[in-house]
């Protein structure tokens, strides 16, 4: 079963940062956080990925809180072409499961 | 990284036949794990496919159904037998090491069984 809570959907404006949150209150000490990302029906993107520190790549940063138990991914200043399902995954190291997602949608 | 072909890209079938799809990895890769995403849901793990070994089914998803076979670290295929409407899904093969790096998706199998 997937090991993490995300809101169904979100709109944010073009040009303005997108906080997408995740909530993983069972994660285990060894477990990663994860953000994948699926446009129309594309195979999923990776995003970026973390364990207690904050990431930050060319796409996005990933914030996680001290106790590990929620997360937040932003993208910095979102685009037309960052409208897609964003997976928040807790991954350990025999698979990786993904939840519901959250459908962030980017409006002009 | 990784660098995944998946074929078909699609396919119609008529029930009660079978779809073998294939994954060819350009290295050589220990895990590999098959996905089903159903109609408007998300990624679900069908099995984890390591070379040299059986392959572990998730629940719900039981061999017969969908045979596996991993010859090498670069190629396996996936077996979706006896179709029926409700097998209409696309079928995804990723590889790589979770926990330690990240996972490479193939682009898909687009299943629709009439």
């Amino acid at each position: 079963d997937a090991k993490t809570t995300q809101p169904p959907s979100m709109d944010c404006a073009e040009g303005r940062a997108a906080n997408l949150p995740c909530n993983h209150s069972t994660i285990s000490g060894n477990e990663y956080v994860y953000w994948y990302r699926q446009i129309h029906s594309q195979g999923p993107q990776y995003i970026i990925h973390g364990l207690k520190n904050n990431e930050t790549n060319e796409m996005a940063s990933l914030i996680i809180t001290e106790d590990r138990k929620s997360s937040t991914l932003i993208l910095p200043h979102a685009t037309l072409r960052d409208t897609a399902v964003y997976y928040c995954i807790v991954s350990g190291y025999n698979d990786m499961r993904f939840g519901a997602g959250t459908r962030l949608t980017v409006k002009p | 990284s990784a660098v995944i072909s998946q074929k078909p890209s699609r396919d119609i079938c008529q029930r009660g036949t079978s779809l073998t799809i294939q994954c060819q990895v350009d290295s050589q890769v220990t895990m590999m794990f098959w996905y089903r995403q159903q109609p408007g849901q998300s990624l679900t793990l069908i099995a984890t496919a390591n070379q040299g070994s059986e392959a572990t089914y998730e629940s719900g998803f039981v061999i017969d159904k969908f045979p596996i076979s991993r010859p090498n670290l670069t190629f396996s295929t996936l077996t979706v037998s006896n179709l029926s409407p409700e097998d209409s899904s696309i079928y995804l093969c990723s590889v790589g090491r979770p926990g330690r790096e990240k996972l490479f998706f193939g682009s898909g199998t687009q299943l629709s069984v009439l």
